[in-house]
C-alpha cells in the first residue's frame, strides 16, 4: 500500500520557471491538500480540495494552482517560480468517513528556486 | 487567524527523561486536538489525539494532558528514546471541519543517549 506518492523529491528551479509537484493517493481519500513548511513556521496551507473537481483556497494560495481531475491525484502548479516559494511541500489526504479522520502525508517535495 | 502557539522551538532531553511539549490556542472553537510526528525526510504521521472532554489519553510512552479551562494541552513522553528525536506539531481541528486543522509551529526534540 502506497499510501500518499509525491513526485519529485527534490527540484531545483530558476525565478520564472513553471513547474508541476504531482501527488497521488491510492486510499480512496476525499479530501486533498497541500501545504508549504517553512522554518519556524510549521504547515501552511496552500490549496485543498474535498473531492474531484471540487478545490478552494487555503491560507498562502498565491502563486499556486490546482486542479482535481480524479481522486487520486491532485497536482500543485507553481506559474511564474518565486525565491519566496522555496520550501518543502507536502500533499496530504484524509477520508471523510467518520469523524476526524487522521491526515496521510506524502515525504515532501524538497523545492529551492534560485 | 485562529492560532496554536507551541513551545518551546526546540528541545534536548536526556535518555530516560521525561520531553514536555506545550501548545496553547485563542479559540474555543476547536474539537479535537491531534499531534502529529515527524522525521527527517518523512511527512508528518498521527501520533495521538485528544477530544476537549477528556482530560488526559496516554497511549504506550506518549501522554496528552489537555486543560480546557486555560486552553491548553501538552504532549508528555515518559522514559524518552534516541528514537523519539524528531519534530513534534500540535494541531487543532475548528468545530465542523473535518480537514482543515490549525497547527503551531512544530518543536524539534533530540533525546540525548
Amino acid at each position: 500500500n502506497a499510501g500518499v506518492t509525491q513526485t519529485p523529491k527534490f527540484q531545483v528551479l530558476k525565478t520564472g520557471q513553471s513547474m508541476t509537484l504531482q501527488c497521488a493517493q491510492d486510499m480512496n481519500h476525499e479530501y486533498m491538500s497541500w501545504y508549504r513548511q517553512d522554518p519556524g513556521m510549521g504547515l501552511r496551507l496552500i490549496h485543498y480540495s474535498v473531492g474531484a473537481g471540487i478545490t478552494d483556497q487555503g491560507e498562502v494560495p498565491n502563486g499556486y494552482n490546482v486542479s482535481r481531475s480524479t481522486t487520486e491525484d491532485f497536482p500543485l502548479r507553481l506559474l511564474s517560480a518565486a525565491p519566496s516559494q522555496t520550501s518543502v511541500y507536502f500533499c496530504a489526504s484524509s477520508s471523510f468517513t467518520g469523524s476526524n479522520q487522521p491526515q496521510h502525508f506524502g515525504d515532501g517535495t524538497r523545492l529551492s528556486i534560485l | 487567524q485562529q492560532q496554536v502557539k507551541q513551545s518551546p522551538q526546540s528541545l534536548i532531553v536526556q535518555k530516560g527523561g521525561i520531553s514536555i511539549i506545550n501548545c496553547a490556542y485563542e479559540n474555543t472553537a476547536f474539537d479535537y486536538f491531534p499531534w502529529y510526528q515527524q522525521f527527517p525526510g518523512k511527512g508528518p504521521a498521527l501520533l495521538i489525539a485528544i477530544r476537549p472532554d477528556v482530560s488526559e489519553k496516554k497511549e504506550g510512552r506518549f501522554t496528552i494532558s489537555f486543560n480546557k479551562s486555560a486552553k491548553q494541552f501538552s504532549l508528555h513522553i515518559m522514559d524518552s528514546q534516541p528514537g523519539d528525536s524528531a519534530t513534534y506539531f500540535c494541531a487543532a481541528n475548528p468545530m465542523g471541519s473535518n480537514y482543515q486543522l490549525i497547527w503551531g509551529a512544530g518543536t524539534k526534540l533530540i533525546i540525548k543517549p
